[in-house]
């Protein structure tokens, strides 16, 4: 299994600031993700992240509110710019298994906007 | 776009009771995966059902995938206080399966009295 690191674990920003999450992987993946979870919600991607490509975003998720990058295989961060109350929320980072069918998950950053 | 539906939505059980938990799909899941959240805490992978009627155990933790595809069920035998947290079941986006990004469903808050 992947063993994923996130930094910071939590954070408190105020309004108006940005926030940097690294997202880092103890082997080389192709692909990384980036989710959000809301308070009391599910999980919703935010965008895939390829190494050596622009990051493809879903619906609803905007490049410059958050833009990522992937300079390597291992690694990968995800800024939360501008921030309002509506961004507080737990950040993860998620990358395919080497076994079919399985998906893990970093320990999440959690951030809330005063 | 595919929504999934979990129910319940909270679980109260006493230790040493069974329990299920149900995921039902808007359309075919062509992968099925569960997970269990803890508070402040990543995600933890439990199993990935693909074949209709596709049955996995692992520990006290069994899932299903009905045979046309569009439910699963998890279930739980003899609960222990261990096994507290949210559940999450999370689809295939995609038929292929090869770009492993997931829908999730709203999960369960379970919760096991000792």
């Amino acid at each position: 299994s992947a063993v994923i690191s996130q930094k910071p674990s939590r954070d408190i920003c105020q309004r108006g600031t940005s926030l940097t999450i690294q997202c880092q992987v103890d082997s080389q993946v192709t692909m990384m993700f980036w989710y959000r979870q809301q308070p009391g919600q599910s999980l919703t991607l935010i965008a895939t992240a390829n190494q050596g490509s622009e990051a493809t975003y879903e619906s609803g998720f905007v490049i410059d509110k958050f833009p990522i990058s992937r300079p390597n295989l291992t690694f990968s961060t995800l800024t939360v710019s501008n921030l309002s109350p509506e961004d507080s929320s737990i950040y993860l980072c998620s990358v395919l298994g080497q076994g079919v069918g399985t998906q893990y998950f970093g320990p999440g950053t959690r951030l809330l906007v005063l | 776009s595919q929504e999934l539906e979990q129910s319940p939505q909270s679980l109260i059980v006493q230790e040493g009771k069974n329990l299920t938990i149900n995921c039902t799909s808007s359309k075919t899941l062509y992968g099925l995966y569960w997970y269990k959240q803890k508070y402040g805490e990543g995600l933890i992978f439990l199993m990935m059902l693909q074949k209709g009627g596709e049955e996995k155990s692992h520990e006290k933790i069994t899932a299903k995938l009905d045979e046309k595809k569009q439910q699963s069920s998890l279930h739980i035998t003899a609960s222990q206080p261990s096994h507290a947290g949210i559940y999450l079941c999370g689809a295939d986006r995609f038929s292929s399966g090869s770009a492993r990004q997931l829908t999730f469903g709203s999960g369960t808050q379970l919760t096991v009295l000792p």
